[in-house]
């Protein structure tokens, strides 16, 4: 089992609609929970930060924390084909560990 | 602007050269890190200075060798690489406390590298 996991993708929404990024981990240890957002060829940005069970907001952007399941997730409202990219998931416990991240596609 | 700054960009070096990647942060983190990424994987971590003390991926080949001269600059220097090396090296900051990283790295433009 991989310590963390996210689906692959590629995950396609068309504009205007609701995206759902999943991740689960393993260390029931784990503090820290961390959405990145890496367009083709750029590096990783860091778009979200939680550390406690339950939702945080920052626009367009929601995550979602459940430690009890230890499953974290990012809603993406209002999508737009400008959101298209590769969304990587990263959970601190002793140390920082990235999914192997999920492609999304936004279809105008 | 950039707060993170990675030199070069683009490096093409054959197998017998020597060259170095730079890195240099503005934003007054005492974590600087080192990076590996292959296309469609996530970031494979190869070494940390934190308070200028190093911590490096055991995986890490020897011809890779990080320094750092203070605590905003980061240099990767690289000798007798391999084409399977080719990769995006990306230089990375964070507030660091204790000694642990926040988890919320800072990540700069990132320098391909390729060998030939």
């Amino acid at each position: 089992q991989k310590e963390v996991e996210q689906n692959s993708g590629p995950l396609s929404v068309p504009e205007g609609a609701i995206a759902s990024l999943n991740c689960t981990y393993s260390d029931r240890g784990s503090q820290s929970f961390f959405w990145y957002r890496q367009y083709s060829g750029k590096s990783p940005e860091l778009i979200m930060s939680i550390y406690s069970n339950g939702d945080k907001e920052d626009g367009r952007f929601t995550a979602q924390l459940n430690k009890a399941s230890q499953y974290v997730s990012l809603l993406i409202r209002d999508s737009q084909p400008s959101d298209s990219a590769t969304y990587l998931c990263a959970v601190r416990g002793g140390k920082l560990i990235f999914g192997q991240g999920t492609e999304l596609s936004v279809k105008p | 602007d950039t707060e993170v700054t990675q030199t070069p960009k683009h490096l093409v070096m054959g197998m017998t050269n020597k060259k170095s990647l730079k890195c240099e942060q503005h934003m007054g983190h005492r974590a600087m890190y080192w990076y590996k990424q292959k296309a469609k994987k996530p970031p494979e971590l190869m070494f940390v200075y934190s308070y200028e003390k190093l911590s490096i991926n055991e995986s890490v080949p020897s011809r890779f060798s990080p320094e750092c001269p203070n605590s905003s600059l980061l240099n990767l220097h690289l000798h007798a690489l391999q084409p399977e090396d080719s990769a995006l090296y990306l230089c990375a900051s964070s507030q660091d406390w204790a000694g642990v990283s926040t988890g919320e790295l800072f990540f700069g433009e990132g320098s391909r590298l390729t060998v030939l």
